[in-house]
């Protein structure tokens, strides 16, 4: 398997703009997780789905930005429109179970910059 | 509201020293504790995962021990190698019915050869 595979490795979009970061979890994996990493505030859950359901956005910062995953390979996040606070790395996980019993897999993220 | 805190926040060692880094958290009800490593623009890896009913976990050189009672945990790594340079993250799950990870911000390992 190739592991959590996310695209663009990076993004520079303009302020306003709409944004789309992909993601494709490893097969199998029931569980797929969406994190941003910043260095104000680290590592924050964003929202997590099991089997394509989401199960907890309440990470969601607002409605500008929302999620989707139309089948169990690929999952969105959308950002609409976009500023400069959500400057960020945006990371997709996956797992075979809810609290990574078996491990999590990273993908190598989406490193965006709005300005 | 749970917080989870590390330090240092970073660390610099010559290689072959043998090193702790240090995880605290505010609320003692926790499901597991698990610590990752992060390359630099790299996702995270998991290193070692400890249930809220253990003690400590190993898994090569590494060695993680939970004191739940105290909010606290340690990551032990043995005899340190210029490989081990890189972030390490601890972070909680607050029970069984969420996948919620609270992360701390990191220590940022550098082993000197």
């Amino acid at each position: 398997d190739a592991g959590v595979i996310q695209s663009p490795r990076h993004e520079v979009t303009e302020m306003g703009q709409e944004v789309t970061l992909r993601c494709k979890p490893i097969s199998g994996h029931d569980y797929l997780f969406w994190y941003r990493q910043t260095m104000m505030r680290g590592l924050e859950l964003l929202i997590y789905f099991n089997n394509n359901v989401p199960i907890d956005d309440s990470g969601m910062p607002e409605d500008r930005f929302s999620a989707k995953m139309p089948n169990a390979s690929f999952s969105t996040l959308k950002i609409q429109p976009s500023e400069p606070r959500d400057s960020a790395v945006y990371f997709c996980a996956s797992s075979p179970d809810m609290g990574g019993d078996y491990g999590y897999t990273f993908g190598s993220g989406t490193r965006l910059t709005v300005v | 509201k749970q917080e989870v805190t590390q330090i240092p926040a970073a660390l610099s060692v010559p290689e072959g020293e043998n090193l702790v880094l240090n995880c605290s958290f505010t609320d003692s009800a926790i499901y597991n504790l698990q610590w990752f490593r992060q390359d630099p623009g790299k996702g995270l890896t998991s290193l070692l995962l400890i249930q809220s009913s253990q003690r400590e976990q190993t898994s090569g050189r590494l060695n993680a021990s939970l004191d739940k009672s105290s909010g606290r945990s340690t990551l032990y790594i043995a005899a340190s190698q210029p490989g081990d340079s890189a972030t390490y993250l601890c972070a909680v799950r607050g029970s069984s019915n969420t996948g919620k990870l609270i992360f701390g911000q990191g220590t940022t390992l550098q082993v000197k050869p």
